[in-house]
């Protein structure tokens, strides 16, 4: 139980392109998602925490403009980089929170990651 | 501030237990988990401990938290090679469902 799909796995495209990535909770419903963004060889950053139903919650110092997220279901949000450049690539990784009676702390579910390169 | 400190690396032999370290500096975290991430991957959720608790055993993995220290420990039995990853150490904000991750550790299991 508890996984968490993101697509795609992989994306190369040029710079001024927008990439939509998504992320899906496959067994249980989510009302809370969250996005974060890995450099290589750190840890994660929370960039936006997506609330089903209202707006995202952005991180101190990340764009909303650039990073535009949508919780449109209880299993389905996703993140459009907008107007993609090159100091955007990264790794973008989803997680979703377990719902009440599931696990201690309704701890968070992750997803495989995105890996988003930027030419 | 929040900050979650771990040992950057960490390399054992085949068989032999591994101890990873954290230190955090929000005392009021609720919950404290212990993820592990391998190579162009997500993170896996491995155990928890709540913070009223001392220790954990789930199989191979002990957890050890000491509030007064603000230390979180997770030690692995009998480390395989497939336990190669990093492990990354995260608490709960209390009030919010966010975590701060730790720096992470990247374990190194040696045949």
């Amino acid at each position: 139980g508890a996984v968490v799909s993101q697509h795609p796995s992989w994306v190369i495209c040029k710079s001024g392109t927008s990439v939509k990535i998504e992320c899906r909770s496959l067994d249980f419903q989510a009302t809370t998602m969250f996005w974060y963004r890995q450099f290589p060889k750190q840890s994660l950053m929370l960039m936006a925490t997506s609330n089903e139903g209202s707006k995202a919650t952005y991180e101190q110092g990340v764009e909303k403009d650039k990073f535009l997220i949508n919780h449109a279901s209880l299993t389905l949000s996703t993140l459009t980089v907008t107007s993609a450049h090159p100091e955007d690539s990264s790794f973008y990784i989803c997680s979703a929170r377990a719902p009440l009676g599931t696990g201690p702390g309704q701890p968070q579910h992750f997803g495989d990651g995105t890996r988003l390169s930027i030419l | 501030g929040e900050d979650v400190e771990q040992s950057l690396f960490l390399s054992v032999r085949e068989g032999d237990s591994s101890v990873i370290n954290c230190t955090y500096t929000d005392s009021s975290s609720t919950y404290l988990y212990w993820y592990k991430q391998e190579p162009g991957a997500g993170l896996q959720l491995l155990t928890y401990i709540f913070s009223n608790m001392d220790m954990k055993q789930d199989q191979r993995l002990t957890v050890l938290l000491n509030k007064k220290d603000k230390h979180l420990s997770l030690r692995i039995a009998d480390t395989q090679t497939g336990d190669s990853a990093i492990y990354f150490c995260a608490e709960s904000i209390k009030g919010t469902y966010k975590y701060i991750f730790g720096t992470g550790t990247r374990l190194k299991v040696l045949a």
